[in-house]
């Protein structure tokens, strides 16, 4: 079982709908929780920073988190084409400065 | 929005030559990262530095891999002789704290 799965997608969405993204992983351990947005040859770029379970808002985006179920999602309201993407999860334990990152799921909105 | 910059955007080296990738982070930044992401594949972990020395280190920082803060202001990676495998987008990273990590935009490494 790998350490963090993300559906690579591509999901396609209408502008204007909810979207959500879903990362699973297996370690226990794991208590942060990143989501950031990598658009095409660029660097990623941090979105959302959550530390062990719950829910945090900002914006049109909203990440939650479950460690009971190992599973964490990001949220889009309003979706735009702009917010086309992908969008990458990325997670560490305590005690350690590494990162472990899902492979991405690329979100395509449609105008 | 803090930001990292990197150079070159682009190196294209002959495979055992020597490269430096610089990254500079924004000022108040005190933990510094190296990622690498080959084609179509996840990004990978490393290395951490704090404090001006490597705080963690994956399994692919071998003894080809170094880093360093020069100047206080620069952080840069070095690969001592290129392979072809390390064809890919190198990614800097920095944060003001442990858990915070603003990336900078990129190095894409070919090694012909």
């Amino acid at each position: 079982q790998k350490e963090v799965e993300q559906d690579p997608g591509p999901l396609s969405v209408p502008e204007g709908a909810i979207v959500s993204l879903n990362c699973t992983y297996s370690n226990s351990a794991f208590q942060y929780f990143m989501w950031y947005r990598q658009y095409s040859r660029k660097g990623p770029e941090l979105l959302m920073y959550t530390y062990s379970s719950g829910n945090k808002e900002d914006g049109r985006f909203t990440a939650q988190v479950d460690k009971s179920s190992k599973y964490i999602s990001l949220f889009i309201r309003d979706s735009q084409p702009s917010d086309s993407a992908t969008y990458l999860c990325a997670m560490s334990a305590g005690g350690t400065y590494k990162y472990i990152f899902g492979t991405g799921t690329r979100l395509k909105v449609l105008a | 929005e803090p930001e990292v910059t990197q150079t070159p955007s682009h190196q294209v080296t002959q495979m055992g030559q020597e490269v430096i990738l610089r990254c500079v982070p924004i000022s108040n930044h005190l933990y510094f990262y190296w990622y690498r992401q080959i084609l179509g594949q996840k990004v990978e972990f490393l290395v951490s530095f704090y404090n001006n020395e490597i705080s963690e280190k994956s399994e692919i920082f071998d003894d080809q891999f170094s880093v360093e803060r020069p100047d206080g202001s620069n952080f840069t990676l070095k690969i001592r002789s290129t392979k072809l495998e390390d064809s890919a987008m190198y990614f800097c990273a920095a944060g003001g704290a442990k858990y915070e990590q603003y990336f900078g935009p990129g190095t894409r490494l070919t090694v012909t």
